[in-house]
């Protein structure tokens, strides 16, 4: 079954306490991209990959980071947590070509920062 | 970065009625997209637009690019309870000459549909 995988769908952790939110796709996709959702503010890009060790920024990078190694899987980071990072997280993929343009979303990931 | 204003925020109508949303940006995109989103799960796909002027339906929906490439409009047809959710449009820029780029999503529009 195609699907785009984030782990953990729900974490609660402590200010500046280092985590990782692991997504995975299994359709081959060339394009990754992760975001966060706010209520009122809609879906906020935070990165997004074109491919294999290319990364750019999205409108909301600061206090994130992320890597490409692998086609597969594209992880987000916080190196040092706060509370305006408490949120919902979305990672998405798609792939080149007509319709296909994001086409898959994570399940998300509730964050918060206490 | 650019800015997209969804409306309305939310809309409650009787099952049966017929639902139009739209969007609006001050700077043009390559690409309108429009998604659901269900309490608990990731937003899903509905319709893609990629030419200015693009008329597309997708079984009750239907969705259009506007002309300036400024705005894009969503109409769903004698709605029913299972259309309950969060729709957001999506614009997306190409930069360069790559395929993808930013994608920007407007603040979302709730639906209710009373039975």
């Amino acid at each position: 079954e195609a699907q785009v995988t984030q782990n953990p769908r729900y974490l609660i952790t402590v200010t500046g306490k280092k985590l990782t939110v692991t997504c995975s796709q299994n359709m081959n996709h060339e394009y990754m991209s992760w975001y966060r959702q706010d209520p009122g503010l809609g879906l906020r890009q935070i990165y997004y990959s074109m491919n294999v060790e290319v990364t750019d920024k999205g409108d909301v990078p600061e206090g994130y980071k992320v890597s490409r190694k692998e086609k597969r899987n594209f992880p987000l980071i916080l190196e040092s947590p706060s509370p305006n990072q408490t949120s919902l997280y979305f990672c998405a993929s798609g792939q080149e070509g007509l319709g296909d343009t994001e086409a898959f979303f994570g399940q998300g990931t509730r964050l918060t920062v206490v | 970065g650019q800015q997209l204003n969804q409306s309305p925020q939310s809309m409650f109508i009787q099952e049966g009625e017929d639902v139009s949303m739209n969007c609006t940006s001050s700077s043009i995109f390559n690409t309108w997209l429009w998604y659901k989103q269900d309490p608990g799960e990731g937003p899903v796909l509905l319709i893609a637009l990629y030419k200015a002027g693009e008329l597309t339906s997708n079984g009750r929906l239907t969705a259009q690019f506007g002309i300036t490439r400024k705005d894009s409009f969503l109409n769903i047809s004698a709605s029913i309870p299972s259309d309950v959710g969060i729709y957001f449009c999506a614009g997306q820029l190409y930069p360069g000459g790559t395929s993808y780029g930013k994608l920007t999503f407007g603040q979302g529009t709730i639906l209710t549909v009373h039975p």
